[in-house]
């Protein structure tokens, strides 16, 4: 099964709008983690939540987690052309014992541009 | 601290030759993830190591794949008798623990001509 898939795969926006993207997944997670990756480049690492937490911050960034619906949002406010770049959650899940595990599963991730 | 290291940037290689893609991993990382990725794909979990050992290799390819991360040197992931299917970016990522976030590399471009 297809763990992180983003929604919507493109979103077009103008400067200074808020992009919101959201992210499902089906199995239970230990954390779920936001990334950004511009065309040819490596991911960066945006925010990571935890399963125990409902809300985070940083920045223009705000990430909610509803794990009772298994899905996430990220949330960039007063968006900038340098935003335009391709938006992936991933899911941490924890191993039999119930600690983390290390791996993480990557969705399709979301295409954003923002227009200047 | 110099960040995750990849290298070649590009490989070219031929049909059944053999590529070996390197990582060094940030400074105090011991957790090395290997991940490919097809143009306007997602990135997909190929194998998980930590030194000297494979932790998860549950994505890579039974046959021609293989990885290592060596008490001393880089991790190398290594693709025999190479195919076009395996045309992709290759992306190396480091964490110093579980449940942190990763720090990728910039990717190795593989080519087979």
């Amino acid at each position: 099964s297809q763990q992180g898939e983003e929604d919507p795969q493109a979103l077009s926006i103008q400067e200074g709008e808020n992009a919101t993207m959201n992210c499902s997944y089906k199995t239970s997670i230990n954390n779920l983690q936001w990334y950004r990756q511009n065309s040819g480049r490596g991911l960066v690492h945006l925010i990571l939540i935890r399963s125990n937490e409902r809300e985070k911050h940083s920045g223009r960034l705000r990430v909610t987690l509803d794990t009772s619906k298994k899905s996430s949002s990220l949330l960039i406010t007063a968006s900038r052309a340098a935003d335009t770049a391709s938006y992936f959650c991933a899911t941490g899940h924890a191993n039999a014992g119930g600690t983390s595990y290390g791996k993480l599963t990557f969705g399709q991730g979301t295409i954003l541009t923002v227009h200047p | 601290n110099a960040g995750v290291m990849q290298n070649p940037r590009h490989l070219v290689r031929r049909r059944g030759q053999e590529a070996r893609l390197r990582c060094s991993p940030m400074k105090g990382h011991s957790h090395v993830y290997w991940y490919r990725q097809l143009p306007e794909e997602g990135l997909k979990f190929m194998v998980y190591l930590q030194k000297e050992n494979i932790i998860d290799e549950s994505g890579m390819p039974k046959e021609r794949f293989s990885a290592e991360f060596p008490k001393e040197g880089p991790s190398i992931l290594r693709i025999q008798q190479v195919v076009r299917g395996d045309s992709a970016a290759y992306f190396c990522a480091s964490s110093p623990r579980t449940a942190s976030g990763y720090t990728f590399g910039s990717g190795t471009r593989l080519t087979v001509v």
